[in-house]
């Protein structure tokens, strides 16, 4: 299974500003994928974000307010923007094995107050 | 409809006794796969055991095992003589076809907890 580091694994911010989390994969995959996890729920698909394209994103979320890159095969960072304290969450970057089963990385925990 | 099930919000499990949590699913898909994922309280999220549809034995990965009636559309996890470790949330998950990207579908999660 691929080995998936994200960062950061937890930060407090002010409501208003911005966070980007990176996520680092370590083997080439075709396909990276951003979930979040909102206090005491289940996991909510964000985005898909592959290489070289504009990332796909699921119904209730936009570029404006989750921008992602992609910029090689082994990379992917999801920004939070303008966060308020509803996107309080985890936010967990994951990836597709040749066996169709989808690891995470360690999750990022964000806090906004 | 939901795709995925579970019933159980909240177990709890005698240290080495066995434990089953519950998982149903819903779909038309001939072909789909079923996961269980733990998340401890540190919000990794680990993956246990996957069945896919055509597969005839019931998934084993030592103390997990997948207890799968296709007829009855559950995958219910059975954990085997529990460890304290063994606390934490637990979510069943299905993909439908084979197609790279297919969207995983999520139940709400069990909370499994390992009573010394």
């Amino acid at each position: 299974s691929a080995v998936i580091s994200q960062k950061p694994s937890r930060d407090i911010c002010q409501r208003g500003t911005s966070l980007t989390i990176q996520c680092q994969v370590d083997s080439q995959v075709t396909m990276m994928f951003w979930y979040r996890q909102q206090p005491g729920q289940s996991l909510t698909l964000i985005a898909t974000a592959n290489q070289g394209s504009e990332a796909t994103y699921e119904s209730g979320f936009v570029i404006d307010k989750f921008p992602i890159s992609r910029p090689n095969l082994t990379f992917s960072t999801l920004t939070v923007s303008n966060m308020s304290p509803e996107d309080s969450s985890i936010y967990l970057c994951s990836v597709e094995d040749r066996g169709h089963t989808i690891y995470f990385g360690e999750g990022s925990w964000l806090t906004v107050v | 409809a939901q795709k995925i099930t579970q019933t159980q919000p909240g177990m709890f499990v005698q240290e080495k006794e066995a434990v089953t949590l519950d998982c149903t699913y819903d779909t038309s898909d001939p072909s789909y796969g079923l996961f269980w994922y733990k998340q401890p309280s540190s919000g990794e999220m680990i993956f246990l055991i996957y069945q896919g549809s055509y597969d005839q034995q019931n998934a084993t990965e030592g103390r997990y095992s997948l207890n799968f009636q296709k007829a009855r559309k559950s995958a219910n996890l059975v954990i085997s003589a529990s460890q304290l470790g063994d606390s934490a949330m637990y979510f069943c998950a299905m993909r439908e076809g084979w197609d790279t990207g297919n969207q995983f579908y999520f139940g709400t999660g069990t909370s499994l907890t390992v009573i010394p």
